[in-house]
């Protein structure tokens, strides 16, 4: 079965800082990964994806993240924080096949993140 | 463009009546999912309908949680006999086809289902 790790619940930051999400899965086969946000009152959005290629994705508003196949991780980083990037962060991944699980994305328990003007 | 709706956005019922919770994905998307968000946690996938047809429901926590989509657009699930633990927000999510290995879900606002 699948499973995702998001290491830190919550995170607060001051403007400008640069900020690193943490992102561990578990999946026995090859994977699609994504973050998701959610800004206060809003639906989850796609933040970035990765699904092949470069493991160096970057995604809308400043952010990427780094594939590590080795350490099954996918970590979210931005070297510069912004008021407005206050919000909840999900990593998510999906397998890749034929099965059943291929359709369905696995979400981790969520990061929200503060930033403090 | 109009995106993935939910209705109702809030549901408050009684312990053992049953509810219904509707999605309308966007339109020309075929593939449709639904999941289950609790508080302080990621959601949690429930079912997945490629089409009219379910493809897939093992997320559903038991047999009192049903979904249909009857003309491969709108779906609704159903939960009969509601529990105080069946309180979470209720996710929907539709994406262009569920037959290749890669295509964004959208997701809907959610319904906030809770039983007292």
């Amino acid at each position: 079965a699948q499973s995702v790790s998001q290491h830190n619940h919550h995170v607060i930051l001051s403007e400008a800082a640069s900020l690193e999400l943490g992102c561990n899965y578990s999946y026995g086969g090859t994977v699609n990964l994504f973050w998701y946000v959610q800004y206060p009152g809003q639906h989850l959005q796609l933040l970035l994806k990765y699904f092949s290629g470069d493991p160096l994705v970057k995604g809308i508003k400043g952010f990427e993240a780094e594939f590590i196949k080795s350490k099954f991780s996918f970590n979210l980083r931005k070297p510069s924080v912004q008021w407005s990037d206050t919000a909840e962060y999900f990593c998510a991944v999906k397998g890749r096949g034929s099965s059943g699980s291929a359709r369905q994305l696995t979400f981790g328990s969520g990061t929200q993140l503060t930033v403090l003007p | 463009g109009a995106g993935v709706s939910q209705t109702p956005s809030n549901k408050v019922t009684e312990k053992g009546k049953y509810v219904e919770l509707r999605c309308d994905p966007i339109s020309g998307h075929t593939a449709l999912y639904w999941y289950r968000q609790s508080l302080g946690q990621g959601p949690e996938f429930l079912i997945y309908f490629q089409g009219t047809g379910a493809a897939d429901d093992s997320g559903l926590p038991n047999d009192r949680f049903f979904a249909v989509r009857p003309e491969g657009s709108v779906s609704t699930l159903k939960i009969q006999r509601t529990e105080r633990g069946d309180s979470a927000v209720y996710l929907c999510a539709s994406s262009l086809e569920g037959g290749r290995t890669y295509n964004e879900q959208f997701f809907g606002p959610g319904t906030r289902l809770t039983v007292l």
